[in-house]
């Protein structure tokens, strides 16, 4: 089945600092991915969508300038979390929908900010 | 009222027993139905999925979902320790659009 990839999968930053977090389609091409957010003990929170060559789409409530997403290929999208914060720290979920109704998974990036 | 909602739990059952989780949402364009498996501190795999109304079996697993009810279903038999979870029901309007979670049922399966 096809695999989306995350990288790193776990990242511990100091506040202030910017993390990047990669979200990979590894054996098909996705023209959307999307972002979403999990804190502990909480559901996936959609936060934006990824959108190939153009700019992302952000859910309410979502700073744009503070989460800067990059889908610069169709098999790649970027997620910056820009002068990180420790209320930032989260595991983070990219995901790509199939040809087939199915959305794939990323395995998460935990972001630990100290 | 949030878009998705459903039972956190915890639910605990002995082994053996059937399991039933429950979700329902307000958002009458969904037409696409998901359950998720989350382990902890992994990202979500996809047990189910259904297009529109009625049921679908999958081993041990079935989906139900209801449309005119805005109510969707999951049922495990004969459920087993290493289905010890979370389950998170999910949606889309369409095939390719944003999957909106609900905020998921923890299951624990007692030996």
């Amino acid at each position: 089945g096809a695999v989306v990839s995350q990288h790193p999968s776990r990242v511990i930053c100091k506040s202030g600092t910017s993390v990047k977090i990669e979200c990979r389609s590894l054996d098909f091409q996705a023209t959307t991915m999307f972002w979403y957010r999990q804190f502990p003990k909480q559901s996936l929170m959609l936060m934006a969508t990824s959108n190939e060559g153009s700019k992302a789409t952000y859910e309410q409530g979502v700073e744009k300038d503070k989460f800067l997403i990059n889908h610069a290929s169709l098999t790649l999208s970027t997620l910056t979390v820009t002068s990180a914060h420790p209320e930032d720290s989260s595991f983070y979920i990219c995901s790509a929908p199939g040809q087939v109704y199915e959305q794939y998974f990323g395995p998460g990036t935990r972001l630990t900010v100290t | 009222q949030k878009e998705v909602e459903q039972d956190p739990g915890p639910l605990s059952v002995p082994e053996g027993a059937i399991v039933s989780l429950n979700c329902t949402y307000s958002n009458s364009a969904f037409q696409y139905f998901m359950w998720y498996r989350q382990y902890s501190r992994k990202g979500p795999e996809l047990l189910m999925y259904t297009y529109s109304s009625g049921n679908k079996e999958d081993g041990r697993f079935t989906a139900q979902v209801d449309k005119s009810s805005k109510y969707i279903s999951l049922f495990i038999r004969d459920s087993q320790p290493s289905d010890s979870a979370t389950y998170l029901c999910a949606m889309s309007e369409t095939s390719y659009d944003k999957v909106i979670f609900g905020p998921g049922t923890s299951l624990s399966v007692i030996p």
